[in-house]
């Protein structure tokens, strides 16, 4: 079955300590989406990706860094900058701008 | 920036009541996207529509019905006979460009929805 794998499920950190995000799509989707949900705050977000090899930010990129180096792949770091990394994190594809988004099930991380 | 508000933050009906979720945005664009998606408790977002600013037909599937009102710009979304499996964070969305280079969806904050029984 087709869609979107977010793993792991739930991630701990130190404080300091980068950390990686994986999010992997075989839907054959050129939009890849990165957004962070805090309680009461909505989605935000943080990069997005239209096509391979290019990327932009969005609305609270400072403190993390993506790489789209295949179309099934679009990772994200949590650099010890994010100064309030603590969040549930969602990744998303989609076929092209303005279409659905499929989600995946996301990543609860929690820096302590 | 564009905008999109969601009023309410939670809602608490009995099962079988009829409930309504506001959406309201604001956008410059002539064209424009407007989405609903449900957060379940398990976290993932389920797609339930996309409307472009040019249909303004309302739309119904199953219990499920959305009203479009661009005077307004207002995208509301109805449940009738609710059911506890309806209880989820429900988010509206507007596809917003981002610098120059594509679009991304710009989300309200949610309304969470509680159904008991």
């Amino acid at each position: 079955d087709g869609g979107i794998t977010q793993s792991p499920k739930y991630l701990f950190r130190k404080e300091g300590q980068n950390v990686t995000l994986s999010c992997e799509q075989n839907l054959n989707h050129d939009a890849m989406y990165w957004y962070r949900q805090d309680p009461g705050q909505g989605l935000r977000l943080i990069y997005y990706s239209q096509i391979v090899n290019d990327f932009q930010k969005g609305d609270i990129a400072e403190g993390y860094s993506v790489s789209r180096e295949k179309k099934e792949s679009f990772p994200l770091t949590v650099t010890s900058a994010q100064k309030n990394p603590t969040a549930f994190y969602l990744c998303a594809s989609s076929f092209r701008e303005n279409y659905g988004y499929t989600f995946g099930s996301g990543t609860r991380l929690t820096v302590v | 920036a564009q905008k999109v508000t969601q009023a309410q933050t939670e809602i608490s009906v009995v099962e079988k009541e009829d409930v309504t979720l506001d959406c309201v945005y604001e956008t410059r664009d002539t064209t424009y996207y407007l989405f609903w998606y449900k957060q379940p408790p398990s976290g993932e977002l389920v797609f339930l529509i996309r409307r472009n600013s040019f249909d303004e037909q309302n739309e119904i599937s199953g219990r499920y019905s959305w009203n479009f009102q661009k005077s307004t710009s207002s995208f509301n979304f109805t449940i009738t006979a609710s059911q506890v499996v309806d209880s989820a964070v429900y988010f509206c969305a507007l596809s917003e460009p981002y610098s120059n280079s594509g679009y991304a969806l710009n989300f309200g904050k949610g309304t969470s929805l509680l159904v008991t029984p």
